[in-house]
């Protein structure tokens, strides 16, 4: 039973429309996080939570907004899509906890391309 | 802030030769906990090996690595390639400062193993 959930798995979507990203997990993790992957940068954080109710900003936050409305539930939101914000985005959970026990699981990702 | 450099952004192998991926890291702390990360295709990206001990090879899977703090390096090694080693492989470092569970990935190398 996978454990960190993505939803939808293909998007499409035209510039300016509002999209929505949705994550959920059953690891009862307190972090999650959402990744963006694309050629020759590797993972790039934009938004991670410490759990319901709180979200901070990851290293590529603009154009982004996130919503943690529960321990599971953690929502990526592009307010006015533009084409840059296509790519691949992976949602992870983790302990919250550093060194070694840093590790973090992830979901199975959603393609987001915006026309 | 803490970086991680993958510098070989595609490595092609021809299957029972060794392999090796190449990682550095920089980070202000003494302390340092590498992670390797692989994703394979149409799959969700997990972790393959870590380490915090200094001069100690870490096993996983037929891989090994051993973090070298001298030189800042945690490279990626196994001594036959196989078919089914390729794949894209993210180094990591985690956030020792704040406790946060992030982690800091490299760019990634995609490992292409043929015939």
């Amino acid at each position: 039973e996978a454990a960190v959930t993505q939803s939808p798995r293909n998007k499409v979507a035209v510039t300016g429309g509002k999209v929505t990203l949705s994550c959920n997990q059953t690891n009862n993790h307190n972090n999650m996080y959402w990744y963006r992957q694309d050629t020759g940068h590797g993972l790039r954080l934009i938004h991670y939570s410490y759990g319901a109710g709180s979200t901070e900003k990851g290293d590529i936050p603009d154009g982004y907004k996130a919503s943690r409305p529960s321990q599971e539930n953690f929502s990526l939101i592009l307010e006015l899509a533009t084409p840059s914000q296509t790519s691949v985005y992976f949602c992870a959970s983790g302990g919250g906890l550093g060194g070694l026990y840093a590790e973090q699981f992830f979901g199975p990702g959603t393609r987001l391309t915006v026309l | 802030g803490d970086s991680v450099t993958q510098k070989e952004g595609l490595v092609t192998l021809t299957e029972g030769l060794p392999v090796m991926l190449n990682c550095t890291y920089q980070t202000i702390y003494s302390n340092a906990f590498l992670f390797w990360y692989v994703h394979y295709l149409n799959e969700s990206p997990r972790l393959l090996l870590k380490s915090s001990t200094d001069n100690k090879r870490t096993e996983h899977q037929g891989f090994h690595a051993t973090l070298h703090k001298s030189s800042s390096s945690f490279h990626l090694q196994k001594s036959s390639a196989q078919l089914s080693d390729s794949a894209l492989y993210y180094c990591a470092l985690s956030d020792r400062g704040t406790n946060t569970g992030k982690l800091t990935f490299g760019d990634g190398t995609v490992l292409t193993v043929k015939p």
